[in-house]
């Protein structure tokens, strides 16, 4: 089965700071996609960003932007001037036919 | 509006006694999911569905049911509860393209006392 792993349970940023979360996974498959989800206090699951894994460009969505490196099996997640609003548990996730995630790294912003 | 729609969002139970989940998409997405979510452990999956009457295990199904009897619920059953299934639950549903994202409903905490 795949496996998601997310070695950094925790991680703190100051305020307009950047921070990278690390993730790296495991699979056979060549088409797959990877998705970092945000999960504030509410408990609400909130789409940050993905990448298909065919494409060997980067995604970027405004602060959010990842470092795919397909051979490596890694997907980090960059963080640009960093937000207060950016605390949050995050989760790394591969999907092929189904989604599976990592542990979760939980992002601290110091103001 | 789209949305997963799960309940109740709190349970506080007894060991043993019977108990469901609800959760249901207005999507008419293909694929659903149920994840349990525990500190430093992430979300694992309890079940999946790829369609109507198609159902697996995941990675933790020890004690938990599901029926997928119509597209647009997805039941999670805890038969006889003991308190290692208190948690936080989600279920997820999505197409069934594979780039296509997850949609998440709010969450359920249960304590199983």
């Amino acid at each position: 089965a795949q496996t998601v792993t997310q070695s950094q349970p925790e991680m703190s940023v100051q305020e307009a700071e950047t921070v990278t979360l690390s993730c790296t996974y495991d699979t056979s498959e060549s088409d797959y996609y990877l998705f970092w989800y945000k999960q504030p206090p509410s408990r609400q699951m909130i789409l940050v960003i993905r990448q298909e894994a065919y494409k060997q460009q980067n995604a970027t969505e405004n602060r959010f932007s990842v470092n795919f490196q397909k051979a490596a099996k890694s997907f980090s997640l960059k963080i640009s001037d960093s937000q207060l609003g950016d605390a949050a548990m995050y989760f790394c996730a591969y999907k092929d036919n189904d989604m599976r995630f990592g542990a979760g790294t939980r992002l601290t912003v110091k103001p | 509006e789209a949305q997963v729609t799960q309940n109740p969002r709190y349970l506080i139970t007894v060991t043993g006694k019977k108990l469901t989940v609800t959760c249901s998409q207005n999507m008419n997405h293909e694929y659903m999911s149920w994840y349990r979510q525990d500190p430093g452990l992430g979300l694992r999956q309890i079940y999946y569905s790829m369609n109507v009457e198609v159902t697996d295990k995941g990675d933790v199904p020890e004690g938990y049911k599901v029926s997928r009897k119509e597209k647009r619920n997805f039941p999670l059953i805890l038969e006889s509860p003991s308190p290692n299934q208190t948690s936080l639950y989600f279920c997820a549903s999505s197409s069934g393209q594979r780039g296509t994202e997850a949609f998440f409903g709010q969450g359920t905490r249960l304590t199983v006392v």
